[in-house]
């Protein structure tokens, strides 16, 4: 069965990156899209971007360009998301899900989340 | 970006039924999602494509819609249906709704 593992929380000053993962089993992990969406406390959620493992290309929210920047390790099944210049904004829960097959899908499968926290 | 609108909360007794709008301020044609969302848990899909049930999730719950007008539908709502109902559309990038927030009476 799809499975998305996340990285655990991070607390993080402020100034300063992070770097969270998103490891997959249970599916082939170069054939579809990893997406990245946040989520302030008490807040909707956000979509941030895109990796396609299978070739490395990204897509970005262009409010999180400069902010996020999406790898994917295929030897491992694991995409990462590291966020940079870290305010307090930053502080959210931060998912990864599943694209599905071919273009315009939607998110049939979730990781647990990773909390961050941004604080000096 | 395409922004969806929601209305923030509704309140509803058990057994009735609930309809959760979804405005678009352009169409996306009918790619329309729609997820459940319980406090400290990850969303989990509902309906995708406006109109298809996922894997798993209860005949109570149906969508419809297309164009730039979507609709979740509960029928009959159950207490274990509280929770934030988001729609999310796939026609241009991605963007969600702001969360409707489902409470029982």
């Amino acid at each position: 069965q799809v499975q998305l593992q996340q990285s655990g929380a991070e607390l993080v000053k402020p100034g300063s990156s992070v770097k969270i993962s998103c490891k997959a089993s249970g599916y082939t992990f170069t054939s579809y899209d990893m997406h990245w969406i946040k989520q302030q406390p008490g807040n909707g959620l956000e979509w941030i971007g895109w990796i396609y493992p299978g070739n490395g290309n990204t897509k970005y929210n262009q409010k999180f360009n400069g902010k996020a920047t999406l790898t994917a390790d295929k030897s491992s099944s694991t995409a990462y998301m590291q966020l940079s210049s870290l305010t307090s904004e930053d502080s959210a829960v931060y998912f990864c899900a599943r694209g599905g097959y071919g273009s315009y899908t939607w998110f049939a499968y979730w990781g647990q989340g990773t909390l961050v926290t941004v604080s000096s | 970006d395409t922004v969806l609108t929601q209305s923030p909360a509704l309140a509803v007794s058990p057994g009735e039924r609930v309809s959760i709008s979804c405005r678009a301020s352009e169409g996306v044609n009918s790619y329309m999602h729609w997820y459940q969302q319980k406090p400290g848990q990850q969303p989990k899909l509902l309906i995708y494509k406006a109109s298809n049930l996922a894997s798993g999730v209860p005949a109570r719950f149906s969508g419809s819609g297309s164009g730039t007008d979507f609709t979740l539908t509960i029928d009959p709502v159950e207490a274990d249906d509280t929770a934030t109902y988001f729609c999310q559309q796939s026609w241009n990038d991605r963007t969600f709704g702001g969360g409707t927030k489902l409470e029982l009476k």
